[in-house]
């Protein structure tokens, strides 16, 4: 079975281009989630969509930052313009109905270096 | 609101040594927690997971990990370190249903 999919794996960019993240969820997961990692702060989670609609977006960093999902089997996340602390890996993980005990699956990430 | 706190950002251990890595919860409900493994340049991936069923979960690749709900801990444990071990390790905590939250990652060394 084909896990969460992202691309692109790498990416880097100048200062004030627009970066598109792509992810394409575990098929029949209904909730994705967008998490950025860095040295300094770990694992922050962005944003999470449940059955495509936005939920909490409270971790998005600014309104550089926006992220959709127009179906089930994608979501993209994107910054613009993207400043040099933007670097860092951009990880989507999915989640079937299961209730509360079920895992989250993680694509591979983008890592993302703005220079 | 749920949330872990791994001690210790780096652990080193010998080869063939125990691994012991620390996490406590803190959780105003039954906490659904949850241990992953990052390897370098990859996603994270689940090792195992506490829901409630047993207190004594055993994951992948020989680790397992003990709730006590007394101590309000939920470390991971393997008793021979091998070389391939050697990776960052995130404890979790379900947050209902916005995912998870994490700590800040243990590092573990393999000394040869």
């Amino acid at each position: 079975d084909a896990g969460v999919i992202q691309s692109p794996r790498h990416e880097v960019t100048e200062m004030g281009q627009e970066v598109t993240l792509r992810c394409k969820p575990i098929s029949g997961h209904n909730s994705l989630f967008w998490y950025r990692q860095t040295m300094m702060r770990g694992l922050e989670l962005l944003i999470y969509f449940n059955n495509n609609v936005p939920i909490d977006d409270s971790g998005m960093p600014e309104d550089r930052f926006s992220a959709k999902m127009p179906n089930a089997s994608f979501s993209t996340l994107k910054i613009q313009p993207s400043e040099p602390r933007d670097s860092a890996v951009y990880f989507c993980a999915s989640i079937g109905a299961g209730g509360n005990t079920g895992e989250l699956f993680f694509g591979e990430g983008s890592r993302l270096t703005v220079l | 609101a749920q949330s872990v706190t791994q001690l210790g950002s780096h652990v080193s251990v010998s080869e063939g040594a125990l691994v012991l890595l620390r996490c406590n919860y803190s959780s105003s409900v039954p906490p659904y927690l949850f241990w992953y493994v990052q390897y370098p340049n990859q996603g994270l991936q689940l090792l195992l997971k506490y829901t409630s069923a047993a207190t004594l979960v055993k994951g992948i690749n020989g680790f397992e990990a003990e709730f006590k709900k007394s101590e309000t801990s939920f470390h991971l444990t393997k008793p021979s370190a091998h070389m391939s071990d050697a990776a960052e390790y995130f404890c979790a905590v379900r947050r209902g249903a916005d995912g998870l939250t994490f700590g800040k990652g243990t590092h573990l060394i393999i000394q040869p």
